[in-house]
């Protein structure tokens, strides 16, 4: 079936360790994104692709880092996970074209203890 | 910048018509999206507004207002399965999608 796929589901992370996030998608869509989702504050973009070989920052991004080698993979790396990064990480793709909705991954639950 | 408004909860009835109402203040716009999400999951894509107008979809309906910033999702005969969060989303200058904070809906027997 496809759409994107995220893994881990769930983790539960010492603090201080490093974590990958993964994210694959097989639509061969340019722009790939992840979003935080945290109680009282919606989602939030952390970081942007939109083609392979480029990445931005979005509105959270501290903490977190990311690469995209190719189309279908953008991992989200967070180098020393802390407590506040606790949350509902999602990947999301949206087709070309600014009037195309966004599909998204089914989630990772990260808690950083 | 950026900034979406939404209620952070409702409550409707089995059978009613519910109103779920979106302002927003962007430096550039370029559609308004209606995203449902159940707890849990994922949010799922409902509609999509780029010009003035009511876009109707089965019983939900989406309508936006550029000059007013405001879009609004009615969503009709409502059935328990409607119970989620509502998510209104503009995107952004870089193609990303920013989003509210989500209205809860709870619908009530």
């Amino acid at each position: 079936i496809a759409g994107i796929t995220q893994a881990p589901t769930s983790q539960i992370l010492a603090a201080g360790r490093r974590m990958t996030l993964r994210c694959t998608q097989d639509m061969r869509h340019n722009a790939m994104y992840w979003y935080r989702q945290d109680l009282g504050l919606g989602l939030r973009l952390i970081h942007y692709s939109n083609t392979a070989g480029t990445t931005g920052k979005g509105e959270v991004p501290d903490g977190y880092s990311v690469s995209r080698a190719n189309t279908d993979d953008f991992p989200l790396t967070l180098a020393s996970a802390v407590p506040s990064q606790t949350s509902v990480y999602f990947c999301a793709s949206p087709r070309s074209g600014m009037n195309t909705e966004a599909f998204f991954g089914q989630g990772t639950r990260l808690t950083v203890v | 910048g950026q900034n979406i408004d939404q209620p952070t909860e409702m409550t409707a009835t089995e059978g009613a018509i519910v109103q779920i109402n979106c302002t927003y203040q962007t430096s550039g716009f370029n559609g308004l999206f209606w995203y449902q999400q159940h707890a849990g999951e994922a949010p799922t894509f409902l509609s999509y507004n780029v010009l003035d107008g009511l876009e109707e979809k089965g019983r939900f309906s989406s309508f936006l207002s550029r000059s007013k910033g405001y879009s609004y999702l009615l969503l009709k005969e409502l059935q328990m399965k409607d119970s989620a969060s509502y998510l209104c989303a503009v995107r952004g200058s870089q193609g990303n999608l920013i989003f509210g904070k989500g209205t809860k809906l709870s619908v009530k027997p």
